[in-house]
């Protein structure tokens, strides 16, 4: 059964900084994995969307990267800003099944 | 211009009320599917369909029933709620393309359900 972990569940990091998000899944059968965020009280938004033959997308101030066979992926983002505070979520889909969500890491971005 | 809707965003009743979250999609995508999320919480996946006339349950057991009777339309019943059922709801929906290796799912903004 396909299990996704993200880490670290928490980060807080002061404004302008680069950082990298984790996420790590067990079966590396996958069609394409997805990072979503989400802020408070509110539904999901995609974010990128990468399939398995590709190894990064690029969104703006976002980069996700993809390898997998060792079953990874990250979400880099660039010159953190207060309003990047949010949830993000990372899914992937291995087909006919519903995605299979982490529990997501809380970023702040401190001012 | 292509979405997917939730009503109410937000509902307070009370205890034994029957009640409809409805969800709607213009987006022709074949799947959509019914999460529940607490504040804080990871999501769980309570109802899926993958067309008209399918439904199928989520890995988080739900006292909640769904129906698919137009490709657009995906409307969650309580027949009656409870304190417990107090959560927000999240609707989504996803495309298949690419021979079923492409996948995108979308979410709408949610329904905030406060049972007393």
């Amino acid at each position: 059964k396909q299990e996704v972990t993200q880490i670290p569940a928490a980060l807080s990091v002061p404004e302008g900084e680069n950082l990298v998000l984790n996420c790590s899944f067990t079966d590396s059968a996958i069609y394409n994995l997805q990072w979503f965020r989400q802020d408070p009280g509110k539904g999901l938004t995609s974010l990128l969307l990468i399939q398995s033959s590709q190894r990064e997308q690029t969104s703006g101030r976002l980069n996700a990267s993809l390898d997998k066979s060792s079953g990874r992926s990250t979400l880099y983002i660039a010159a953190s800003q207060p309003g990047d505070s949010a949830t993000y979520l990372c899914a992937v889909y291995s087909g006919n099944t519903p995605l299979v969500f982490g529990k997501g890491t809380r970023l702040s971005v401190i001012a | 211009e292509a979405d997917i809707y939730q009503t109410p965003r937000y509902l307070v009743i009370g205890t034994g009320k029957k009640i409809t979250l409805e969800c709607s999609q213009t987006m022709g995508h074949d799947k959509m599917y019914w999460y529940q999320q607490d504040p804080g919480m990871e999501l769980h996946l309570i109802h899926y369909s993958y067309g008209v006339n399918s439904t199928e349950k989520g890995d988080l057991s739900s006292e909640s029933t769904v129906s698919r009777i137009r490709t657009e339309h995906f409307p969650l019943t309580l027949e009656s709620a409870r304190p417990s059922h107090t959560s927000q709801y999240l609707c989504a929906s996803s495309e298949l393309r690419s021979g079923g290796s492409f996948n995108e799912q979308f979410f709408g903004p949610g329904t905030r359900l406060t049972v007393l």
